[in-house]
Parts: structure tokens; C-alpha cells; sequence
């Protein structure tokens, strides 16, 4: 069965800094996707990023990119310029290309100061 | 587009009474799922409709809950005869289907069961 892990619970950066938060996944499977989630307090969840594991060139929205590694079956994203309004639970998620759900795993809380 | 829509916001219930949550996906999107998501924890697949077929369902799915689509556009989510760990967030996403298919969330329903 695959399996999302994000190790860091708790991560803080400074505004206008940048930060990295981790994602490892395990799968047996070549068709997959990845996918980088923001859920602020009490909000919805909003899609970040996505990257499909056959395309080798990572992923970049604005401020946001990841480093797939997809040999060490990794994703991490990278938050450049840090700002007030990125704070908020991160999760990374998974999903296969041979069924529709989404894989998540339990999130990292980001904290920016100010 | 006005998002995904989810309705109520809150449920507050008393064991062993049913309930019934709403969703109204992104209008263009076939695809509509529905997650549960604890406190800490990431969201976990509960089941996923394509236009009015119910295609995937997880074991999370007890006989006790059982979801809709009828007409292919918005979803019901009963539980019948709740029980206190039913308390969670519950969440509906939509997709349009292809590639990568990304799935946008709502802002879910809170349950509280007494």
C-alpha cells in the first residue's frame, strides 16, 4: 500500500525567508502524482503545486516550487519570500494513476514571523 | 466558479440520531469525493463518484454510512445511528477528470457527535 510521510510537524520560518518541508512517499507504482496542500486555520484546503512523476522537471507556481526526487521517492516544497498569509497546515498527498484518491499524509503546521 | 460548496458548516448531534451533509462541486467537474478528517490528521479517502456512479469505496465506510449523487451534480453523505467517533471534519473535493486531475476542496462539514 503506498504511504505519505511528512516528518516535521512544526516548522517556523521568518518573513521574507525561505523554508523547506518534507515529503517522502512510498509506492511500487511508475504512473503516480504528487501534490502539495495548504489548509489555513478553520479554511479550506487549497491546491499549492502539482507535479506528475513522469515529467522530470519540477514543478513552480510564483513562490512556490518542489524538488521531486524521484529515485529517493521524495517531494519537498520550497516556500520562497516567506509572507504572513503562508502560514497555515501543509500537506503533501499522493495519488495513483490507477484509482482517484488522494493519499495524504499528517501534515506540517508552518508558522511565519513576522 | 463559485468552488465547491458544502453544507452545514457545523453539525452538532446526539448519538444514535442521523445526519445528512450537502455538496455542490465545482459545476463543470464529473467527479466529486468525500474524505474524513480527524483532528492532527490528514484527510482519508471515504469514497468517490464519477458523474452518478459511485466507483470507489473505502472499508472506512462503514454499512452506516452511504452517499449519493443522483443526478450527477450534487452528493448527500448520510449517517445513520451516529456514534462519537464520527466526530470529524467532514470534506468534499471535485475534479474534472485527464490529467493530473486535481481535486478542489470545499470547506468541509464539522461534526460534533454528543
Amino acid at each position: 500500500a503506498q504511504t505519505v510521510t511528512q516528518s516535521q510537524p512544526e516548522m517556523s520560518v521568518q518573513e521574507a525567508e525561505t523554508v523547506t518541508l518534507s515529503c517522502t512517499y512510498d509506492t511500487s507504482e511508475s504512473d503516480y502524482y504528487l501534490f502539495w496542500y495548504k489548509q489555513p486555520p478553520s479554511r479550506q484546503m487549497i491546491l499549492v503545486i502539482r507535479q506528475e512523476a513522469y515529467k522530470q522537471q519540477n514543478a513552480t507556481e510564483n513562490r512556490f516550487s518542489v524538488n521531486f526526487q524521484k529515485a529517493a521517492k521524495s517531494f519537498s516544497l520550497k516556500i520562497s519570500d516567506s509572507q504572513l498569509g503562508d502560514a497555515a497546515m501543509y500537506f503533501c498527498a499522493y495519488r495513483s494513476g490507477a484509482t482517484n484518491k488522494l493519499i495524504f499524509g499528517t501534515g506540517t503546521l508552518l508558522a511565519v514571523q513576522p | 466558479d463559485t468552488g465547491v460548496s458544502q453544507d452545514p458548516r457545523h453539525k452538532i448531534t446526539k448519538r444514535g440520531q442521523n445526519v445528512t451533509f450537502r455538496c455542490d462541486p465545482i459545476s463543470e467537474h464529473n467527479r466529486l469525493y468525500w474524505y474524513r478528517q480527524t483532528l492532527g490528521q490528514g484527510p482519508e479517502f471515504l469514497t468517490y463518484f464519477q458523474n452518478e456512479a459511485q466507483l470507489e469505496k473505502s472499508r472506512l465506510l462503514s454499512d452506516r454510512f452511504s452517499a449519493e449523487r443522483p443526478k450527477g451534480s450534487f452528493s448527500t453523505l448520510e449517517i445513520q445511528r451516529t456514534e462519537q467517533g464520527d466526530s470529524a471534519m467532514y470534506l468534499c473535493a471535485s475534479s474534472l477528470g485527464g490529467s493530473p486531475d486535481s481535486q478542489y476542496f470545499g470547506a468541509g462539514t464539522r461534526l460534533s457527535v454528543l
